[in-house]
């Protein structure tokens, strides 16, 4: 079964700052998708990655995709309050099944 | 264009019973898929569903069934509720196109409780 692990699990940052959240997979996948979800709220799609080296930037979010090392990371430049939440990353294998990251905790402090 | 919506929002139930949860998606998504959020296991994906058949399936066991109508609307149904049955359930809608680089939209969740 693959496994889909991200870490920080947990992120305390102050604004303004940069990080970046980690997402290993355990088993070969070209398709990799970071969500975001709100407490109390349902799941919204951030980025979707397809190919090796692909890179996509929404704002102060940026997300890239390395298949050969089947790491992705989602970087945070100059962290506001708004982007506080819960970051998910996941996996589609070929079986064409989504497979889900343990999530990444978000909170950006003044 | 409407979102992905879901009914009822909020449920509970007792041990044994059983429930159904409804999906209505996007207009013109033809897939649908169901997972379930649980603060020990996280997300994970109960199954698939793309013009009425059950096209993927995760690691439920039997109770946990669904079907996708022919406006693809779809329902989840558990049997034989248990305890740990207790979560959120979503429902997400995508295009499904080829290559899989459809992005799913997902709904607001129904909540089950179950006592």
């Amino acid at each position: 079964e693959l496994k889909v692990e991200q870490n920080p699990l947990f992120l305390s940052m102050q604004e303004g700052k940069n990080y970046t959240i980690y997402c290993n997979y355990s088993t070969t996948s070209d398709r990799l998708y970071w969500y975001r979800q709100d407490p109390g709220k349902s799941l919204e799609s951030l980025f979707v990655l397809l190919s090796n080296g692909a890179v996509k930037q929404e704002g102060r979010l940026m997300a890239s995709l390395d298949t050969k090392a089947r790491l992705s990371t989602l970087h945070i430049t100059a962290a506001v309050h708004d982007l506080s939440a819960t970051y998910f990353c996941a996996v589609k294998n070929t079986g064409n099944q989504f497979y889900f990251g343990t999530g990444t905790s978000l909170t950006v402090i003044p | 264009k409407a979102g992905v919506t879901q009914t009822p929002r909020y449920l509970i139930k007792t041990r044994g019973q059983q429930v159904t949860l409804s999906c209505s998606p996007i207009s013109g998504h033809r897939s649908v898929s169901w997972y379930q959020q649980t603060p020990g296991q996280g997300l994970q994906f109960l199954f698939e569903y793309f013009s009425e058949t059950q096209r993927n399936k995760g690691n439920f066991p039997g109770r946990f069934s669904g079907r996708q109508f022919s406006n693809s609307r779809s329902e989840m149904n558990v049997s034989t509720l248990e305890l740990g049955d207790s979560a959120l359930y979503l429902c997400a809608s995508s295009l499904a196109t080829s290559g899989g680089k459809e992005t799913q939209y997902f709904g607001p969740g129904t909540r089950l409780l179950v006592l």
